[in-house]
Formats: structure tokens, C-alpha cells, sequence
């Protein structure tokens, strides 16, 4: 089966850039897309097809997939987008989903 | 706007079967090109998809979880449903119904939380 890789954590001080990855095996052929999930709540959609925005997501949510790699990225990052963040791609018929990140932002 | 409600039992046996159904509002099950999915997830843990349902009533299945999982539709009532049977403490976990389009999931429900213990 095939495996999405993401760091179990990732810390960023408000304002600056975080960056979360995705590692899989040829990820870029593949098209990745972007959960958010902060405690209680069901995942939220933030990018799909790679780089696009879902309508209603700040433009601060940036994706990005290359190589092996998948990067969603946030610039200006504030204090309410302290979540956890997964990754997820289609394999076969199905989906698969990164083990997800827990975005600090302190 | 499209809304997604997970319904069913918080407590099943072990052993026995779970079953959720999800009510749709706000887009048809039996239309479009949209795929109505099952996703759970452990306490603390990550995402698993079990499965979905297309318009068309064309189901796939995870393949980890496929003997033991049934998905159905009912368009009349605008809702889908999950049975998972042989529900063991690792099934233990929050439930969520959610509307996939293409490659990706753009509606999900709340959630709800089963817990397997007799």
C-alpha cells in the first residue's frame, strides 16, 4: 500500500512562514490535497489539486508538490491556524491519507 | 450549502455489527459526479477511508477493511450508510461521512464517536 509520510510536528513563531511536508514515493505525479483540523472539529479542505484554494481559505495557504515531496505552506501564519494538518492522495481507488502534523504556532 | 449528519449508536458490541447512516441536505446523492465516502478516525490518530458510494451506486471499498465493510444508498431518503461487521476495540473511533469530488473531500460532517465495549 502506499505511504504518506509527514512530520509529527512542525512550531512557528506568529507572522513567520510554516511549512509542512508530505513525503511519498513519486508524490508529484499525484494530485495532494490539504486537511486542517483543530481539536473537536471534523477536517476542513485548505488546498486541493495540489495548490489550489477551496473558496473561503485565506490566501496565506499555499500548496506546492514536486518529486517525492508535497509542501503546504503558510505565510504570516496566526495563532488561529494552530491545528493538525494531514495530507491525503488517491492511490488506486482509494485514499490515503499522511499520518498528520500538529502545527504549533508560538 | 452542503451538509453532511453521521447518525447512529455510540456503543456496539464486540463482535457485533456497527452501522452509521448519513443524511444529506443541500445536494442529491443520486446526482452528479460526486462520490458519498466513509472516513474514521481513532482517538489521537489519523484519517482512514473505508469507502464510497457514487451516484451511480458504484462502491469501492478500502481494501484493509473490505470483507468486513458494506456501504448503501438511499436516494429516496438522501442518505448513505456504513456497516462495518465484527467490530472489534480497534474500530473504536470517530466516524465521519463526507462528499468527494474528484480527488478530494469538500463536505464532512461532525462526526460521530462509536465505542466498542460490552
Amino acid at each position: 500500500s502506499y505511504d504518506l509520510t509527514q512530520p509529527p510536528s512542525v512550531s512557528v513563531s506568529p507572522g513567520q512562514t510554516a511549512s509542512i511536508t508530505c513525503f511519498g514515493d513519486d508524490l508529484g505525479d499525484k494530485y495532494v490535497s490539504w486537511y486542517q483540523q483543530k481539536p473537536g472539529q471534523s477536517p476542513m479542505l485548505v488546498i486541493y489539486q495540489d495548490v489550489k484554494r477551496p473558496s473561503g481559505i485565506p490566501e496565506r495557504f499555499s500548496g506546492s508538490n514536486s518529486g517525492n515531496t508535497a509542501t503546504l505552506t503558510i505565510s504570516g501564519t496566526q495563532t488561529v491556524d494552530e491545528a493538525e494538518y494531514f495530507c491525503q492522495i488517491w492511490d488506486s481507488s482509494f485514499a490515503v491519507f499522511g499520518g498528520g502534523t500538529k502545527l504549533t504556532v508560538l | 450549502q452542503v451538509q453532511l449528519q453521521e447518525s447512529g449508536p455510540g456503543l456496539v458490541n464486540p463482535s457485533q455489527t456497527l452501522s452509521l447512516t448519513c443524511t444529506v441536505s443541500g445536494a442529491s446523492i443520486s446526482r452528479g459526479t460526486y462520490y458519498w465516502t466513509w472516513i474514521r478516525q481513532p482517538p489521537g490518530k489519523g484519517l482512514e477511508y473505508l469507502g464510497r458510494i457514487y451516484t451511480t451506486g458504484i462502491i469501492d471499498y478500502n481494501p484493509a477493511l473490505k470483507s468486513r465493510v458494506t456501504i448503501s444508498g438511499d436516494a429516496s431518503k438522501n442518505q448513505f450508510s456504513l456497516n462495518l461487521n465484527s467490530v472489534t476495540a480497534a474500530d473504536a473511533a470517530v466516524y465521519y461521512c463526507a462528499r468527494n469530488v474528484l480527488r478530494y473531500f469538500d463536505f464532512w460532517g461532525q462526526g460521530t464517536l462509536v465505542t466498542v465495549s460490552s
